[in-house]
């Protein structure tokens, strides 16, 4: 199996501003993508986070909202710019494609509040 | 409608009971996922269907690709077991179900 970190694991942070979450992965994956789960909803997808090349977003997620970055196959970031109450979610990675594996692994979450 | 309905969608029980989430959905998939996730927000993978029947200790997981039904047990509920029952149907990406919260008291 595949253990995920994610880091922050919650912030506070102020309107207008980013923050940026890291996700680890133990092992190197296929594919990565990045969830958010507001609060009482099920999870949707924000993108999957492509190595090398540019993320493929969700219909209603936008890379200059959310710009994400996968430098290597264990590695990515998701940033949530310009932030507003709205924001206010749990931001999951996950990961897929472990050893030619369909499982899916998620990281615990970043509870990310937005004032 | 949801592509990917659950039922129901809150359940309590008292510890030792045999519990029972359903999930049913329309679109085509490769698998289908059960996931579990505490308060806090972590989820864990239970489950991994593309057919028949899985087992994982107290954890019991079906599948009906003809009738695109897929259920969860649990056998001998435990109050550890409280947590929100999650479907997932994998097309080329993960459509989730809205979950199941189980509450199970002693």
């Amino acid at each position: 199996s595949a253990v995920i970190s994610q880091k922050p694991s919650r912030d506070i942070c102020q309107r207008g501003t980013s923050l940026t979450i890291q996700c680890q992965v133990d092992s190197q994956v296929t594919m990565m993508f990045w969830y958010r789960q507001q609060p009482g909803q099920s999870l949707t997808l924000i993108a999957t986070a492509n190595q090398g090349s540019e993320a493929t977003y969700e219909s209603g997620f936008v890379i200059d909202k959310f710009p994400i970055s996968r430098p290597n196959l264990t590695f990515s970031t998701l940033t949530v710019s310009n932030m507003s109450p709205e924001d206010s979610s749990i931001y999951l990675c996950s990961a897929q494609g472990l050893a030619d594996s369909y499982e899916q692994y998620f990281g615990p979450g970043t509870r990310l509040t937005v004032t | 409608k949801n592509e990917v309905e659950q039922s129901p969608q809150n359940l309590t029980a008292q510890e030792g009971e045999f519990i029972t989430i359903n999930c049913s959905y329309s679109v085509g998939i490769s698998a289908l996922h059960w996931l579990q996730q505490h308060p806090g927000g972590g989820i864990v993978s239970l489950f991994m269907l593309s057919s028949g029947k899985k087992k994982h200790g107290r954890l019991i997981a079906t599948i009906n690709i003809q009738e695109k039904h897929s259920s969860l047990h649990i056998t001998a509920s435990h109050p550890r077991d409280s947590a929100v029952y999650i479907c997932a149907a994998d097309t080329d990406k993960l459509i989730f179900g809205t979950g199941t919260r189980l509450q199970v008291f002693p």
